[in-house]
């Protein structure tokens, strides 16, 4: 069965680097997909991290792109996060998942079950 | 504010249809890139409905369906049953972001 498991620290304080891990089970990470950080805000709606294709190209959000490195560890079929110089506006359900991707369209299936951080002192 | 603009709120009782828009700009929606719905259930992990405007994955009931035209897409719900009351989200891809991928702001359905 196909699946995406978060980890990481619950708790970050603001200023330091959230680190989060995805492994994957079920599919290999070299499979050609491109993998995928979502986040939710606690009460707002989802939010684009970023992802990162087999062979290491990323793309990310714009609005986080000089704090943000996603990168894959094939060795252990797993997908990193790792975003530098957190706030209390960097809380958040942070899902990992695969990102389907065409020549002209992506989405996203299937996701993980997501893991909170929070950034607070 | 997301890019992609939907009813914070619908709601409807057992039976009923109902539909949950969702309105770009001609940098997403309107550029014909696709549109694809996930419902999100408390506690649970978002899950795909709709892939590519009308495409359901395997599982999925035929009572969601999906539709797209100009630059606005909607999500439409028969036969509505007391577990479909969620969080429904939809997604495209905008050119102006960098190609990045961009949401709505979820709608939260109520069955009545």
């Amino acid at each position: 069965q196909e699946q995406l498991q978060e980890s990481g620290p619950g708790l970050v304080k603001p200023s330091e680097t959230l680190s989060l891990t995805c492994a994957l089970s079920g599919f290999s990470i070299t499979s050609g997909h491109y993998w995928g950080w979502i986040r939710q805000p606690p009460g707002k709606g989802l939010e684009w991290i970023g992802s990162i294709s087999h062979s290491g190209s990323t793309d990310y959000r714009s609005s986080l792109k000089s704090r943000v490195t996603i990168s894959v560890d094939t060795s252990k079929n797993q997908v990193s996060l790792k975003l530098t110089s957190v706030t209390a506006a960097d809380t958040a359900l942070y899902y990992c998942a695969r990102i389907m991707t065409t020549m002209t369209t992506r989405w996203i299936d299937p996701w993980g079950q997501g893991t909170l951080v929070t950034v607070s002192s | 504010q997301s890019v992609l603009t939907q009813p914070p709120s619908v709601s409807g009782a057992p039976g009923q249809r109902v539909t949950i828009s969702c309105t770009g700009s001609s940098s997403n929606i309107g550029s014909d890139y696709d549109v694809h719905w996930y419902q999100h259930l408390p506690g649970e992990a978002p899950k795909l409905l709709i892939y590519s405007n009308i495409n359901r994955p395997s599982g999925v009931p035929h009572r969601f369906s999906g539709s797209k035209s100009g630059t606005s897409a909607s999500l439409a719900i028969t036969g509505l049953q007391p577990e479909d009351e969620a969080d429904y989200y939809c997604q495209s891809y905008d050119r102006s972001l960098s190609g990045s991928v961009v949401f709505g702001g979820g709608t939260k359905l109520t069955v009545l």
